[in-house]
């Protein structure tokens, strides 16, 4: 199993521009999560999703991000526009809900840097 | 409402000695545990899991750690550090959702 894929690893844009990070989860889990990670505010739960439904998006922090699971194997965040406080590495993690006790499995990360 | 609570932000000890990273969660209802593992520039590796099968788990690398119901603990040990254990570590709640709260994370230095 290749695990949960991101793109792009490594992203640095200038702020006012839109960026698009990717998630590909593992195959035949239907629970996927986005997080955010800063030295500040440490891990964070943006926005999960179960079955391709947004579950809840209670910690998405302003209008400018938005979050799409168009099918079972493809996830996207959305930043629009960016701003350089935005700059932090994201997550991407899935999970199966067969059991109530799976563990969710993170992907690598993509570093974003806002300038 | 669940929390998590990791005690020391930074734990340093020599290679070879003891490592004790300590975990109390707060949960309404019997909860699942977890310590997760973070190396530099990398995402987030299962260690461990509590799932009420048995108080006392084990995990990789040589990790276990101990549920306590009575003292809402969830410490993680090793007997022994290695230079190789340096990282980020994670304590976790979760409850039937699957949604996890984590800990602020405690990063492990090994001294040689």
């Amino acid at each position: 199993d290749a695990g949960v894929i991101q793109s792009p690893r490594h992203e640095v844009t200038e702020m006012g521009q839109e960026v698009t990070l990717r998630c590909k989860p593992i195959s035949g889990h239907n629970s996927l999560f986005w997080y955010r990670q800063t030295m500040m505010r440490g891990l964070e739960l943006l926005i999960y999703f179960n079955n391709n439904v947004p579950i809840d998006d209670s910690g998405m922090p302003e209008d400018r991000f938005s979050a799409k699971m168009p099918n079972a194997s493809f996830s996207t965040l959305k930043i629009q526009p960016s701003e350089p406080r935005d700059s932090a590495v994201y997550f991407c993690a899935s999970r199966s809900d067969r059991t109530p006790e799976g563990e969710q499995y993170f992907g690598p990360g993509t570093r974003l840097t806002v300038t | 409402a669940q929390s998590v609570t990791q005690l020391g932000s930074h734990v340093s000890v020599s290679e070879g000695a003891l490592v004790l990273l300590r975990c109390n969660y707060s949960s309404s209802v019997p909860p699942y545990l977890f310590w997760y593992v973070q190396y530099p520039n990398q995402g987030l590796q299962l260690l461990l899991k509590y799932t009420s099968a048995a108080t006392l788990v084990k995990g990789i690398n040589g990790f276990e750690a101990e549920f306590k119901k009575s003292e809402t603990s969830f410490h993680l040990t090793k007997p022994s550090a290695h230079m190789s254990d340096a990282a980020e570590y994670f304590c976790a709640v979760s409850l039937y959702t699957g949604k996890l709260i984590f800990g602020q994370g405690t990063t492990l230095q090994v001294k040689p």
